[in-house]
């Protein structure tokens, strides 16, 4: 069993949808990462958090370190939402141990 | 743009001959990690440098695989007598001060062994 789980793998949904992506793990850490991947590889950070909730833009993460969960929702979704988004957690040290990732397609 | 660097950004090479991928950092980071993602898969760690200390390795960097990061700015990661399993996004990170621990990603390098 992987130490980070996310769901759904795969994702679609029609523009404006709100959009909950879910991330699950199983062992202490010290924070936990929401990231985004476009096609091509770049890879950007969009949350680091370790308690409570963080609000972006149109993008919300919140975390529940008792439950091992997080959560990152996107409101009012568009296409250019449509990407990769994957969830890691930090062990220890500086080490991120990674989600499978989400891939999200928005359609218009 | 994140401001880490990454070349090549694709390399194509044959089954048993040697690569070599640069990493460059935000000037100010003096952390560095390695990651390699497969297809379909989120990111695997691979190494870690504080500097120019490379402080830990996973057991996934087999022997043929050498990291260096000799004045702890540039980073080097060397693949020798590479396989087709090598195939993969080879990507860098990296972080300033410990206590600001986001990391930032370049834009990976794509190899693919025939």
């Amino acid at each position: 069993k992987n130490e980070v789980e996310q769901s759904p793998q795969n994702l679609t949904a029609q523009e404006g949808e709100f959009i909950t992506i879910n991330c699950s793990y199983s062992v202490g850490i010290s924070a936990l990462h929401w990231l985004q991947q476009h096609p091509g590889g770049g890879i950007v950070s969009l949350f680091m958090l370790s308690s409570g909730k963080k609000k972006h833009g149109r993008l919300i993460a919140t975390i529940n370190i008792q439950e091992k969960h997080s959560s990152l929702h996107i409101t009012a979704s568009h296409p250019r939402d449509s990407a990769v988004y994957i969830c890691a957690v930090r062990i220890g040290g500086n080490k991120l141990v990674f989600g499978a990732g989400t891939i999200l397609r928005v359609k218009s | 743009d994140t401001g880490v660097s990454q070349d090549p950004r694709h390399k194509i090479t044959k089954r048993g001959q040697n690569v070599t991928f640069r990493c460059d950092p935000i000037s100010e980071h003096n952390r560095l990690y390695w990651y390699r993602q497969t297809l379909g898969q989120g990111p695997e760690f691979l190494t870690y440098f504080q500097n120019e200390a490379q402080l830990e390795k996973s057991r996934l960097l087999s022997d043929r695989f050498s990291a260096e990061r000799p004045k702890g700015s540039f980073s080097t990661l060397e693949i020798q007598r590479t396989e087709q399993g090598d195939s993969a996004m080879y990507l860098c990170a990296t972080g300033g001060l410990a206590g600001m621990n986001e990391q930032f990603f370049g834009p990976g390098t794509r190899l693919t062994v025939l």
